[in-house]
C-alpha cells in the first residue's frame, strides 16, 4: 500500500474543462512534489513545495496551477489543457527537500486530454 | 547540465540469477546523492537503494547492491537471486541542488521463470 494517496486514478477531460488532481500524505513530510511522466519516459519535475511554500517551478505553463493548502495536501489545478498534456501525473513527498530524504511516490493519476 | 545515462533500454534475467544494470552520470558537484527507483506496472515509483557520494562504501539492501565508482561517475545496480516481482522499469537518478532529481531513461527488466 502506498503512503501517498492520489485521486483520481484516471481522468479524462476536454480542453475547455477545469479539473483538479489531489495528493495526500500523513507521514509528516514537509516537502511535496508534482512530476509528469510520459509513456516509457522518466518522470519530469514540475513543482516542489517546501514547508507549504512553492520553492521550485520548472517553467511549467500556467494552465497547471499547484496549491498546497496544508502540509498534508497538494493539489494540481488544470485548465485549458492540450492533448499533449496527457500523461501520468505523479505526486511525491519527502521528510524535507534534500537527498538524504528520499521521495515517496503515489500511484499517479493517468490524465487523458481530448 | 546534469545528465544521467542508462545504456541498456532492456535487460532480461532468469529467475534466481544475478543481473547488473548500468548507470553513468555527469555532475560538477562533490556532494550529492544517487538513487535507483523501480516502477512496476502498478505505476508507483519505489525506492530501491540510495548512495551518498561522500561515502566510499557501496550501499546494499538485501538482494540489491550498488557498485559506486565516484571517479568514473558510475553507479550500477546488482540484483541477486532475481525474483519474478523484480520485473519493472528501473530508473537511476541523481539529485542536484535544490532537490531536483534527474532521472535516466530507464531500463526495462524482464525476469524469466
Amino acid at each position: 500500500d502506498t503512503e501517498v494517496t492520489q485521486t483520481p486514478k484516471h481522468l479524462v477531460m476536454g480542453m475547455t474543462n477545469k479539473k483538479s488532481l489531489k495528493c495526500e500524505q500523513h507521514m509528516g513530510h514537509r516537502a511535496m512534489y508534482w512530476y509528469k511522466q510520459k509513456a516509457k519516459k522518466p518522470p519530469e519535475l514540475m513543482f516542489v513545495y517546501s514547508y507549504e511554500k512553492l520553492s521550485i517551478n520548472e517553467s511549467v505553463p500556467s494552465r497547471f496551477s499547484p496549491e498546497c493548502p496544508n502540509s498534508s495536501l497538494l493539489n494540481l489545478h488544470l485548465h485549458a489543457l492540450q492533448p499533449e498534456d496527457s500523461a501520468l501525473y505523479l505526486c511525491a513527498s519527502s521528510p524535507r527537500d534534500r537527498g538524504n530524504s528520499p521521495l515517496h511516490f503515489g500511484n499517479g493519476t493517468r490524465l487523458t486530454v481530448t | 547540465a546534469q545528465t544521467v545515462t542508462q545504456s541498456q533500454p532492456e535487460m532480461s534475467v532468469q529467475e534466481a540469477e544475478t543481473v547488473t544494470l548500468s548507470c553513468t552520470y555527469d555532475t560538477s558537484e562533490s556532494d550529492y546523492y544517487l538513487f535507483w527507483y523501480k516502477q512496476p506496472p502498478s505505476r508507483q515509483m519505489i525506492l530501491v537503494i540510495r548512495q551518498e557520494a561522500y561515502k566510499q562504501q557501496n550501499a546494499t539492501e538485501n538482494r540489491f547492491s550498488v557498485n559506486f565508482q565516484k571517479a568514473a561517475k558510475s553507479f550500477s545496480l546488482k540484483i541477486s537471486d532475481s525474483q519474478l516481482g523484480d520485473a519493472a522499469m528501473y530508473f537511476c537518478a541523481h539529485e542536484t541542488s535544490g532537490s531536483r532529481l534527474t532521472f535516466g531513461e530507464g531500463t526495462q527488466l524482464t525476469v524469466n521463470p
